[in-house]
């Protein structure tokens, strides 16, 4: 059973504009949420975290909201740019006691595709 | 710089060949894992480990062992490669509630 959950497998946008990536949760114990990008053939990179204490953190053109109440959080991409295509994955971890509190689970991705 | 290497970028073995992946972290991390990317099924956890020596089963296990007999190091152990089995496979450490820093992957292709 899936605890974080991306429900678009792809997404499209002209460069210049917003893209907002969607990521949904079930797990309330989970208290701290990243975001990674992947190009083919590369290992994933960090791109941008936030606690369970905040509602939204920024780090240049990427801001990541997360909304409690909802079990939800997105990441808006301002302005988009070509280079940003690739497959984003959204992650939890959670409030775990030994051995499960390291664990990271992750969402199946989304294909994002900026065209100019 | 920290850095996940994993030791091979490309591997290409035969079905019911025994494959090592090896990954080393220079970071000290006390959590190291091993994932496999898919199409459409995206990272799906096959173990890890928090410790030395320490390991526990992640959601797809089944046919795959694993060795941490150093902080440094995590290995992945494929007991009898399969056609399955083909996959990227992406190796990862953390510490504590941080991010997890990635190797660049290793293709596998059993043929």
């Amino acid at each position: 059973d899936q605890q974080v959950k991306q429900n678009s497998p792809s997404l499209s946008v002209q460069e210049g504009r917003i893209s907002i990536l969607n990521c949904d949760y079930t797990n309330s114990m989970f208290d701290y949420f990243l975001w990674y990008k992947k190009y083919p053939a590369e290992g994933p990179t960090f791109l941008i975290s936030i606690s369970s204490i905040k509602d939204k953190n920024e780090d240049g053109r990427f801001t990541v909201f997360l909304n409690k109440s909802a079990k939800h959080l997105s990441l808006h991409i301002v302005p988009s740019q070509p280079g940003d295509s690739a497959v984003y994955f959204c992650a939890a971890s959670g409030i775990g006691r030994g051995s499960t509190l390291g664990r990271l689970y992750f969402g199946r991705g989304t294909q994002l595709t900026v065209w100019p | 710089d920290v850095k996940v290497t994993q030791s091979s970028r490309y591997l290409v073995k035969r079905t019911g060949e025994k494959v090592f992946l090896e990954c080393v972290q220079d970071m000290d991390h006390e959590n190291m894992f091993w994932y496999r990317q898919d199409p459409g099924l995206g990272l799906r956890l096959i173990y890890f480990s928090y410790d030395v020596k320490m390991k526990e089963k992640g959601d797809i296990p089944e046919g795959y062992s694993v060795s941490r007999e150093k902080k440094e190091r995590f290995s992945l152990i494929l007991e009898s490669a399969s056609t399955n089995q083909t996959s990227m496979y992406l190796c990862a450490s953390r510490a504590g509630n941080t991010e997890a820093f990635f190797g660049q992957g290793t293709r596998l292709t059993v043929v």
